[in-house]
C-alpha cells in the first residue's frame, strides 16, 4: 500500500517561513491536497492538486509537488497558523492520508 | 451556507452495529462524491470510504471492507454509513467530506467537512 511519510513536528518563529514535506514513491506523478486541523476542530482543505488555494484560504499559504517530496509552505506565520497538518493523496482508489505535521510558532 | 451535519454516533459493543448519518444542505447534493473518514483520539486522519456524485462508483479502505457500507439518498440529501461488526479500532471520531469536484468521476480533494460524531466501541 501506498505511504505518506510527513515529519512529526514543524517549528517556525513568529513571521518567518515554515515547510512541511510529504514524501512518496513518485509523489510528483499525483496529486496532493493539504489539510489544516486546529485542535477541537474539523479539518480544513487549505491546498488542493499540488498547488492550488480554495476560496478564503490566505496566499501565505503555498505548496509544490515534484518527485518523490511535497512541500507545503507558510510565510510570515502567524500564531493562528500553529496546528495540524496533513498531506492526502489518492493512490489506486484508496484515500491515503500522511501522519500529519503539529506545527508550532514560536 | 454549506454544510454538513453528522449523526448516529454513541457508545456501542465490540461485535454491534451502528449507522451514521450526514445531512447536508446548502449545495446541490447529488452533484457530489462523498466521503467518510475518521480519526481516533489522540491519532491522525484515515479515510474510510467514498461514493461518487451518482452512487455508481464506490470504494473502501481495507481496514472496513466487507463491515462497512456507503449509501447516499440523493432525494433526502443524506449520506450513510452503515457500520458492522465493530471493534474498539474503529473508536473515532467519523466525518463525512464533501469531494471538491462537481460530478467528478473519481475523487478529488476533501473540500468541505462536517463537525464530526464520535464512536465508542467498548463493552
Amino acid at each position: 500500500s501506498y505511504e505518506l511519510t510527513q515529519p512529526l513536528s514543524v517549528s517556525v518563529a513568529l513571521g518567518q517561513t515554515a515547510r512541511i514535506t510529504c514524501g512518496g514513491d513518485n509523489i510528483g506523478r499525483k496529486n496532493v491536497h493539504w489539510y489544516q486541523q486546529r485542535p477541537g476542530q474539523a479539518p480544513l482543505l487549505v491546498i488542493y492538486r499540488d498547488s492550488n488555494r480554495p476560496s478564503g484560504i490566505p496566499e501565505r499559504f503555498s505548496a509544490s509537488n515534484s518527485g518523490n517530496t511535497a512541500t507545503l509552505t507558510i510565510s510570515r506565520a502567524q500564531a493562528g497558523d500553529e496546528a495540524d497538518y496533513y498531506c492526502q493523496v489518492w493512490d489506486s482508489s484508496t484515500g491515503v492520508f500522511g501522519g500529519g505535521t503539529k506545527l508550532t510558532v514560536l | 451556507q454549506v454544510q454538513l451535519v453528522e449523526s448516529g454516533g454513541g457508545v456501542v459493543q465490540p461485535g454491534g452495529s451502528l449507522r451514521l448519518s450526514c445531512a447536508a444542505s446548502g449545495f446541490t447534493f447529488s452533484n457530489f462524491g462523498m466521503n467518510w473518514v475518521r480519526q481516533a483520539p489522540g491519532k491522525g486522519l484515515e479515510w474510510v470510504t467514498f461514493i461518487r456524485y451518482d452512487g455508481i462508483n464506490i470504494y473502501y479502505a481495507d481496514s472496513v471492507k466487507g463491515r462497512f457500507t456507503i449509501s447516499r439518498d440523493n432525494s433526502k440529501n443524506t449520506l450513510y454509513l452503515q457500520m458492522n461488526s465493530l471493534t474498539p479500532e474503529d473508536t473515532a471520531v467519523y466525518y463525512c467530506a464533501q469531494d471538491r469536484q462537481r460530478s467528478g468521476s473519481y475523487p478529488d480533494a476533501f473540500d468541505i467537512w462536517g463537525q464530526g460524531t464520535m464512536v465508542t466501541v467498548s463493552s
